[in-house]
C-alpha cells in the first residue's frame, strides 16, 4: 500500500506570494492532518479534516488555509507568505482520527522557502 | 493546555550502549502518548504509543517505553543503539489515538550514534 505522498517536495517562493501544497493520505484513510515543523517551533498541529470538513484547527493566522476533496486528498494554501513562514510542512493520514487503534502516518513533508 | 518536554536537545550514545530518552508531559486527563522518529529528509515514523493498560509499551525496531503517571513521563529506551538509529525523536502527546485533534510534540532530541 502506497504511503502518504506529498508534492512539491521543495518550494521557493518571495514574501507576498501565496502557495498550495498537496497531500494524498493511505488509500482508505479519510482524516488528514497538516502540521509545521521550524527549527525554533518545532512541531505545530495547523488543522485536521475529515470527510472534506475541517474538524480542529491549531493556534496559526487566517493565512493558513485548507481544504479536503471527496477522494481524501488535502490541499493547504499560504496566502500573503512572510519570511517566518519557511518550514518543512507535514501531512499525515489515519483512517478516522478518533479511534484509539488509529495511527497517524506521515508523508515525507514539502520544504517551503520564503525569500 | 497539554505540553510535552523534552530535556535533552542532543544525546550522544555509543554503538552498542542502551539509551534512555526523556520526556515528560503535562496534561489534565489521561492522555494518549506517542514516540516517533525523523531521519533526516524523511517523515515521522511511529515508534511506539500508549493508551491504557500495560504501562511498558514494546515498540518497532526494538524500543520500548515506560508509562509513569506518577512522574507524568514517557520515556523511551532501547538496550542497545545501531547506527542507524541516529535520527531526530519526538515525544508527543494527544486527545486521541489516532490525532484528530492534533498532536502536542515536544522539542525532539537528537540522537548521535558514536561508533
Amino acid at each position: 500500500k502506497a504511503g502518504v505522498t506529498q508534492t512539491p517536495r521543495y518550494l521557493i517562493k518571495t514574501r507576498g506570494q501565496q502557495v498550495t501544497l498537496s497531500c494524498s493520505p493511505i488509500s482508505g484513510h479519510r482524516s488528514v492532518s497538516w502540521y509545521q515543523q521550524t527549527p525554533g517551533q518545532g512541531l505545530q498541529f495547523l488543522f485536521e479534516y475529515f470527510s472534506e470538513t475541517q474538524r480542529n484547527k491549531g493556534n496559526f493566522p487566517g493565512r493558513f488555509s485548507g481544504r479536503q476533496f471527496s477522494n481524501s486528498r488535502s490541499e493547504m494554501n499560504v496566502s500573503t507568505l512572510e519570511l517566518g513562514d519557511s518550514a518543512l510542512y507535514l501531512c499525515a493520514s489515519s483512517l478516522s482520527g478518533l479511534a484509539v487503534t488509529d495511527t497517524q502516518y506521515f508523508g515525507p513533508g514539502t520544504r517551503l522557502t520564503v525569500l | 493546555a497539554q505540553s510535552v518536554t523534552q530535556p535533552d536537545i542532543h544525546i550522544t550514545v555509543s554503538e552498542g550502549a542502551s539509551l534512555e530518552l526523556r520526556c515528560n508531559y503535562s496534561y489534565g486527563a489521561t492522555p494518549y502518548l506517542f514516540w516517533y522518529v525523523q531521519s533526516p529528509g524523511q517523515g515521522l515514523q511511529l515508534l511506539l504509543k500508549y493508551f491504557s493498560g500495560d504501562t511498558l509499551v514494546q515498540g518497532i525496531k526494538g524500543f520500548e517505553a515506560e508509562f509513569k503517571r506518577s512522574q507524568s513521563s514517557f520515556n523511551l529506551r532501547k538496550p542497545s543503539v545501531h547506527w542507524s538509529d541516529a535520527a531526530e525523536y519526538f515525544c508527543a502527546v494527544g486527545n486521541s489515538g489516532g490525532g484528530a485533534d492534533g498532536l502536542t510534540f515536544g522539542k525532539g532530541t537528537h540522537l548521535i550514534i558514536q561508533p
